[in-house]
């Protein structure tokens, strides 16, 4: 079965650079979600998008962001890297509308960004 | 706001005994709750969930997990853990927003 896509998988840059993390979710699924994961920690929520558009904001930094296009791919834009980005990013894929099933999320495997 | 708990940094077990992680839950309304379990430099692989029905829920590795509410907890359990069941495991509640919110993750061991 398809899976969530994420790409690149490992990405390394300087400080004040720019990265673009891109998502592929799961063919016919509506809702793309963004996660970070610092060493150690759990993922936090960081935006999501519904039908193309957003539909909740978390912890993401006004550095960051993020949209998705006409064929439901995503991209998280980040700019003025700074050493605390260095993370692991999730997306993740799931269907809203399901016929009121409540559907889990399904990740990717996440894009790990070194930032130094 | 809804959210989840794991009192457990880490879990530690001999091959073949019984596992359980523990998650404890805060919400209004309904409660949808999740485990799902993280393996190094993986992505994290949906397990079981809770929406509504029987209290013992299965998924899949063997695992299960029991939705208690008057405790309001939903621990997740294996019979028998296996030297694989070693992971980071994340016990999560969904919202209103439809996004989920994350434990703060039970590392498990199991010891040959």
């Amino acid at each position: 079965a398809a899976g969530v896509i994420q790409s690149p998988r490992h990405l390394i840059k300087e400080k004040r650079e720019t990265a673009t993390l891109k998502c592929y979710p799961i063919p016919r699924h509506d809702t793309v979600y963004w996660y970070q994961q610092g060493p150690g920690q759990d993922p936090q929520f960081l935006i999501s998008f519904y039908e193309k558009m957003q539909s909740d904001k978390g912890s993401i930094p006004d550095r960051f962001s993020a949209q998705q296009f006409s064929d439901y791919h995503s991209e998280l834009n980040m700019s003025s890297l700074e050493l605390g980005d260095s993370a692991l990013y999730f997306c993740a894929s799931s269907q809203r509308l399901a016929g009121g099933h409540v559907r889990e999320l399904f990740f990717g495997e996440g894009s790990r960004l070194t930032v130094l | 706001a809804q959210s989840v708990a794991q009192p457990e940094d880490q879990v530690n077990v001999a091959e073949g005994n019984p596992l359980t992680v523990k998650c404890t839950y805060s919400v209004s309304g309904n409660p949808y709750l999740f485990w799902y379990v993280q393996y190094p430099n993986r992505g994290l692989q949906f397990l079981l969930k809770y929406i509504t029905g029987d209290n013992l829920v299965k998924g899949s590795y063997g695992f299960e997990a029991e939705f208690n509410k008057s405790q309001t907890s939903f621990h997740l359990k294996k019979p028998s853990a296996l030297v694989s069941d070693s992971a980071l495991y994340f016990c999560a509640v969904r919202d209103s927003d439809y996004k989920l919110s994350f434990g703060a993750g039970t590392t498990v061991t199991v010891r040959a």
